[in-house]
């Protein structure tokens, strides 16, 4: 158990629909980083998230947005759902934010398996 | 892209020393080497990093090369569940994962 928990576990949805995931931290940890897991893309970097503030982007679509809360979780909105949006979606912490020179260990979330239908 | 590169697959026996070589010939002076390894399709699992030095924990041993280019991570006694994904990642401001190595143990 790596303390990061993310809901729901699984979500079956339609093209076209709008989702929420949502991502606890492990306790202490500022960073937040989000990543997308298809079977023909591999594990790919969306989005970090530092104290509250957007750190680094990555592959992240325009339909897709983040947010970290005062209470550090953090929520991955995903909208206008397409079939190739069906993935696991994960969620890490650190405690410090990743960045060239800094050590940085990301602890991982279960994830979230999204279908679209 | 990733900036690394690592051999797709790699077979070792349990109880024997699994090294797992990966290489990052453009890495930069300050950047990290972090290997993680996921299992089936849980999340990945941090297991060790290093930057010049060889590093030991209690999952692994990091060698890093002289010049940087390149490292191996050496599981010394490998068991069935270490049967996983293997990715060696150089990191500047973001996690970049190749398709990695992996690995099977077989008894």
């Amino acid at each position: 158990d790596s303390g990061v928990t993310q809901t729901p576990k699984h979500l079956i949805t339609a093209t076209g629909q709008r989702v929420t995931l949502r991502c606890s931290p492990r306790s202490g940890d500022l960073s937040v980083y989000w990543y997308q897991q298809s079977l023909d893309q591999g594990l790919q970097f969306l989005i970090q998230y530092y104290n509250g503030e957007e750190r680094a982007k990555g592959n992240i679509l325009e339909r897709f947005s983040a947010q970290q809360f005062p209470d550090l979780h953090s929520e991955l909105n995903l909208s206008s759902l397409e079939l190739g949006d069906s993935a696991l979606y994960f969620c890490a912490s650190s405690v410090d934010p990743l960045s060239s020179g800094v050590k940085n260990e990301q602890f991982f979330g279960p994830g979230t398996r999204l279908t679209v239908l | 892209d990733a900036k690394t590169t690592q051999p797709p697959s790699m077979d070792c026996a349990e109880g024997r020393a699994a090294n797992l070589p990966c290489n990052h010939s453009t890495i930069s002076g300050n950047e990290y080497v972090y290997w993680y390894r996921q299992i089936h399709s849980q999340g990945p699992q941090y297991i060790i990093h290093g930057l010049k030095n060889n590093e030991t924990n209690e999952m692994a041993s990091l060698i890093i090369t002289e010049d940087r280019k390149s490292s191996t991570l050496i599981l010394p006694h490998a068991t069935l569940r270490d049967t996983a994904v293997y990715y060696c990642i150089v990191a500047g401001t973001a996690l970049i994962f190749g398709k990695g190595t992996t690995l099977s143990v077989s008894s």
